[in-house]
């Protein structure tokens, strides 16, 4: 079973556009987070989650907007797509305060393309 | 800007040689953290080393951690063709509970069969 699922692998579509990328967690984890991965590799992170609540908010345009139903699941909703969106997202999960180190798991990324 | 910095931006080698990359930080951390991505995967964690630490090892790996330099180094040993990865530090900052953790640009490894 896959530990941090997220859907879909690849996105294309054109400015303007709405999208959205599903991630869900089964380690039972408290904490989970969106990165951007741009062009040159740099990951960037972009928000955080503790058990529903919104933890971290980076500088990161409103047409950004993270939902967590529950702890298990963290979607990100792209309003309004543009060209510098092009990246690869990545989410995370991890243990958060109770494993006193924060490690990280990622999923396998989503490759957002916009044209 | 960033808080990790990473050194050599890549590094080639031949299979059996050992790898050491380095990275440096700016502020303060709680621990420090290695993750390896492999070509259009996700990031897999590979060694935690924490602020009151200097050195640790997990089977072909090295990490040590001079915090007075604000820096971390990263050694792998007699490496393989599957070691072939990008290699990022991350610093834990903030609380453990809610701290963040910020990546550097990495390091891209090829190792050579």
């Amino acid at each position: 079973d896959t530990a941090v699922s997220q859907t879909p692998k690849y996105l294309v579509t054109q400015m303007g556009n709405d999208k959205s990328i599903k991630c869900e967690q089964n380690l039972g984890h408290d904490t989970m987070y969106w990165y951007k991965q741009d062009s040159k590799k740099f990951l960037k992170i972009m928000f955080s989650y503790n058990n529903k609540e919104l933890i971290i908010n980076e500088t990161v345009p409103n047409r950004f907007s993270p939902k967590s139903p529950d702890k298990a699941h963290l979607n990100l909703h792209i309003n309004s797509l543009e060209l510098g969106d092009s990246a690869v997202y990545f989410c995370a999960s991890s243990q958060g305060a109770s494993s006193g180190a924060n490690v990280l798991t990622f999923g396998a990324g989503s490759r957002l393309t916009v044209l | 800007s960033q808080q990790g910095e990473e050194d050599p931006q890549a590094l080639s080698i031949q299979e059996g040689e050992n790898a050491t990359m380095n990275c440096s930080y700016k502020t303060s951390i709680n621990n420090l953290q290695w993750y390896r991505q492999n070509s259009g995967r996700g990031l897999v964690h590979l060694i935690l080393i924490r602020s009151n630490e200097r050195e640790k090892h997990s089977g072909r790996l090295r990490v040590t951690l001079d915090t007075s330099k604000k820096s971390s180094s990263l050694l792998i040993t007699a490496s393989r063709a599957a070691d072939t990865a990008s290699y990022f530090c991350a610093t834990m900052t903030g609380g453990t509970s809610y701290g963040k953790l910020t990546f550097g640009q990495g390091t891209i490894l090829t190792v050579h069969p």
